[in-house]
């Protein structure tokens, strides 16, 4: 495709269920980023992979959350056990290259909604 | 820690007139400074970075912004608004202590261009 795609768009989710997001990057990018963007703020750094290595994870806010890029293409974050605080839209950006002289691309987000 | 200031929440300005949205940022060392607007239901998207060189760049849409080192600022302008900029408008930094992978963003200024 021609940009970053997300799925799936909407999740709602019970308190205490496990999730799932998906990040299609575009194609050949090294570098992938996820963001969580709450309410009203601005998005907020979470990970970031360069090809399949996870480089910073420093930003995840909870071990309940864990991200993956085996193949060095898609990518999965994964919330476990659910909590009303993380109810948020989670932004996936991928870079072409390992460095910040090449922008992000950004998917138009998964907003999950916690109840 | 580095930080990004957006003093106004919200920018209004008639069709035709000069905009000007603000930012100020905190990071110790060099920044690289970046715009990004996001539009309704819509991704992040890229407008102009700040690497080094000219203080002055130049971005999509007619958009620049003027890096100001003792001011530490990097204010977003437009000579003549359209209505089709209404938008948010993301200002982002990275260098210092969190390195050049991770971008932290200010709260957004929403822009309404009035006809």
């Amino acid at each position: 495709g021609a940009g970053v795609s997300q799925s799936p768009r909407y999740k709602v989710a019970k308190r205490g269920q496990d999730v799932a997001l998906r990040c299609d990057p575009i194609s050949g990018h090294v570098s992938l980023f996820w963001y969580q963007q709450a309410l009203g703020q601005g998005p907020e750094f979470l990970t970031y992979f360069q090809n399949e290595a996870q480089l910073d994870k420093s930003g995840l806010p909870s071990d309940r959350f864990f991200a993956e890029r085996p193949e060095g293409s898609v990518s999965t974050l994964k919330i476990q056990r659910t909590q009303q605080e993380d109810s948020a839209v989670y932004l996936c950006a991928s870079s072409l290259k390992g460095s910040y002289n090449s922008p992000l691309h950004f998917g138009n987000g998964t907003r999950l909604t916690v109840t | 820690a580095q930080s990004v200031a957006q003093p106004e929440d919200q920018v209004n300005v008639a069709e035709g007139n000069p905009l000007t949205v603000k930012c100020t940022y905190s990071v110790s060392g060099n920044p690289y400074l970046f715009w990004y607007v996001q539009y309704p239901n819509r991704g992040l998207q890229f407008l102009l970075k700040y690497i080094t060189g000219d203080n002055l760049v130049k971005g999509s849409y007619g958009f620049e912004a003027e890096f100001n080192k003792s001011q530490t600022s990097f204010h977003l302008k437009k000579p003549s608004a359209l209505v089709s900029d209404s938008a948010l408008y993301f200002c982002a930094v990275s260098g210092g202590l969190s390195g050049y992978s991770t971008l932290t963003f200010g709260k957004g200024t929403m822009l309404l261009v009035s006809p």
